[in-house]
């Protein structure tokens, strides 16, 4: 079962929006992640953020997190063409251990 | 090279037959995971482990074997690979836990 699902599952832009992508998930969790994939490759770590956290920054990327609705959101400003790519949400459960849970992916289209 | 490489990059294989898949990594990282990934699933946990010779299930790991002797080297035996085991496969490793994991490029498998 997948404790993390995007929304939207995809999603096309013109080069120089934004690109907003959110997450949501069901039990209580240490910290949340977000990676990214490209075409044909595996997946990249993009960020972190902690359960104790409510927003967080890196380069064009921003993400927020709200414990109390269980839910998070990953902000790409500016986006360009090379952003094109799947986004996963993962958590690291309180209950499920070291573990990562992975949800389905939005799958982010930017055109030129 | 530094890194987690997996290998081979493509398998194709019958009904029946037993596969391997690689996985190596030189950061002497003590968490190592396999995932699979498909179509409307996201990524699911096959297997991981925490240090040699320590081996846990994830969410899928029926059909599944695994094995860590070294801290490199986690592979992955199919042992009876069926159609349903088709998919990409992606080995992942961790320094501590659940915190950032750093993926291989996969092995995308057909079982014919």
């Amino acid at each position: 079962s997948q404790q993390g699902e995007e929304d939207p599952q995809a999603l096309s832009i013109q080069e120089g929006e934004n690109a907003t992508m959110n997450c949501s998930y069901k039990t209580s969790i240490n910290n949340l992640q977000w990676y990214r994939q490209n075409s044909g490759r595996g997946l990249v770590h993009l960020i972190l953020i902690r359960s104790n956290e409510r927003e967080k920054h890196s380069g064009r990327l921003r993400v927020t997190l709200d414990t109390s609705k269980k839910s998070s959101s990953l902000l790409i400003t500016a986006s360009r063409a090379a952003d094109t790519a799947s986004y996963f949400c993962a958590t690291e459960n309180k209950a499920a251990g070291n573990k990562l849970t992975f949800g389905g992916g939005t799958r982010v289209l930017v055109k030129p | 090279d530094a890194g987690i490489t997996q290998s081979p990059r493509y398998k194709i294989t019958e009904t029946g037959r037993q596969v391997t898949l690689m996985c190596h990594q030189t950061w002497s990282h003590s968490y190592m995971f396999w995932y699979r990934q498909d179509l409307g699933h996201g990524l699911r946990l096959i297997y991981y482990s925490a240090a040699a010779d320590i081996t846990d299930k994830g969410e899928v790991p029926d059909g599944y074997v695994v094995s860590r002797s070294k801290t490199e080297n986690f592979p992955l035996t199919l042992e009876s690979a069926t159609r349903s085991q088709t998919s990409v496969y992606f080995c992942a490793s961790s320094p501590s836990g659940a915190n950032i994991q750093y993926f291989g490029a996969g092995t995308r498998l057909s079982v014919l």
